[in-house]
């Protein structure tokens, strides 16, 4: 089975505050992504990233940068936390572009107080 | 971008009912993807199809991708409590690089 673990499972920071949330998939996957999801807002990507060291800005990428240093990690970062990004943070993994299939980690529920 | 209507936005049924619940696109897509999530959970697959006209079942899941290839239903049959969540429908950019989402159906089964 496909797994995808998220460092995380509940975050409580204060602003300003520097923020890692990891990302890791154990099955050699290419691409991975970031989303954030809010009540009424659905799932909103972030950022995804094709390739190790290659990152594309998703619908939301204000307020956030990514790293991926390796190919089964893809590490989200919030420069200086605010108080509008709490939220619950998804990271996902597909094989690849001829797969469709993507895998869900569990979810990081991040507060900013 | 492309947005995905998804429709009921929720559901309140008695357990045993069938359920069914759809997913339209003003733009085409070559793959449905139907995922369920659990309060505080990551969504988990629960059926992808690839082909316009497809039905595919899951035990008591069954998802159709539409002919037009704008438009896929989900039908869970026989509904049971742990069936509550929130169900949503995705398909992939033409390149893949991205995903898009439906708003969501949210289901609550009564025992």
């Amino acid at each position: 089975d496909v797994k995808v673990t998220q460092s995380s499972r509940y975050l409580v920071k204060r602003t300003g505050e520097k923020v890692f949330l990891e990302c890791v998939q154990d099955m050699d996957h290419e691409n991975m992504f970031w989303y954030r999801q809010d009540p009424g807002l659905g799932l909103r990507l972030i950022y995804f990233s094709y390739d190790v060291k290659m990152k594309e800005k998703g619908d939301i990428p204000e307020g956030y940068s990514v790293s991926r240093e390796k190919k089964e990690r893809f590490s989200l970062i919030l420069e200086s936390a605010s108080t509008n990004q709490t939220s619950m943070y998804l990271c996902a993994s597909i094989r690849g572009i001829e797969y469709n299939e993507q895998f869900f980690g569990p979810g990081t529920r991040l507060t900013v107080l | 971008g492309q947005q995905l209507n998804q429709s009921p936005q929720s559901m309140f049924i008695q357990e045993g009912e069938d359920v069914s619940m759809n997913c339209t696109s003003s733009s085409i897509f070559n793959t449905w993807l139907w995922y369920k999530q659990d309060p505080g959970e990551g969504p988990v697959l629960l059926i992808a199809l690839y082909k316009a006209g497809e039905l595919t079942s899951n035990g008591r899941l069954t998802a159709q991708f539409g002919i037009t290839r704008k438009d896929s239903f989900l039908n869970i049959s026989a509904s049971i409590p742990s069936d509550v969540g929130i169900y949503f429908c995705a398909g992939p950019s033409y390149n893949f690089n991205k995903f898009y989402f439906g708003s969501g159906t949210k289901l609550n089964v009564k025992p």
